[in-house]
């Protein structure tokens, strides 16, 4: 079955510090894979996606993502957090465009000043 | 004008009563999904559709059923409304890559 694992359900990291959101995927096939972030009161908004290639893809306000298919982990990454980066973040997956999108439980990033 | 629109933006409902969550989408996709998230685990899909005549139960679809009217409308329903069905729903559309996301409808069933 496809399943999307996020095994923290909160992250802790200081402003300045980079930080990292785990997750974890079981995908038949080639993943399409996806983050997510919703802000309060707020629908869920694109981030970055990895469909093929370049297993490091960069998105939106500096996140980046690294695909590991050894590892099924896609993990998001920033280089320095923001007091503003605080939010609930999704990971998402697919088996390829005609697939259902299956969404990991969220983890609530909390960035201190 | 947002790519994809939810109404209403917030319910309150009494148990049992029947009540109808609507969707449009405007970016032409085919894929229309709707999903509910509760605190501590995530969203969960209730149903998805592939085109007006593809419609597919998700994870959790006991208790609702939908209607793809057109390809840009995706509605759900929730017949008799019982209090655990309090939740936020998010309607989704998705092309060949990522999902467009609606505001959110919060629904409490009292």
């Amino acid at each position: 079955a496809q399943s999307v694992a996020q095994p923290e359900d909160q992250v802790n990291v200081a402003e300045g510090n980079p930080l990292t959101v785990k997750c974890t995927y079981s995908v038949s096939g080639n993943p399409y894979l996806f983050w997510y972030v919703q802000y309060p009161n707020r629908g869920l908004q694109f981030l970055l996606k990895y469909i093929t290639g370049d297993n490091l893809v960069k998105g939106s306000y500096g996140f980046e993502a690294e695909f590991n298919k050894s590892q099924t982990s896609f993990h998001l990454k920033k280089p320095s957090a923001l007091v503003s980066d605080s939010a609930l973040y999704f990971c998402a997956a697919t088996a390829g465009g005609y697939n259902k999108l299956i969404f990991g439980a969220g983890t609530r990033l909390a960035v201190h000043p | 004008d947002a790519d994809v629109t939810q109404t209403p933006r917030n319910r309150i409902t009494k148990t049992g009563k029947r009540i109808m969550l609507e969707c449009s989408q405007t970016k032409g996709h085919d894929r229309m999904y709707w999903y509910r998230q509760d605190p501590g685990l995530g969203l969960r899909l209730i149903y998805y559709s592939f085109d007006v005549k593809d419609i597919n139960k998700g994870e959790i679809s006991d208790g609702y059923s939908v209607s793809r009217q057109a390809q840009a409308k995706f509605s759900l329903s929730l017949e008799s409304a019982i209090p655990n069905q309090t939740a936020l729903y998010f309607c989704a559309t998705r092309g060949i890559t990522e999902a467009f996301f609606g505001q959110g409808t919060r629904l409490t069933v009292v």
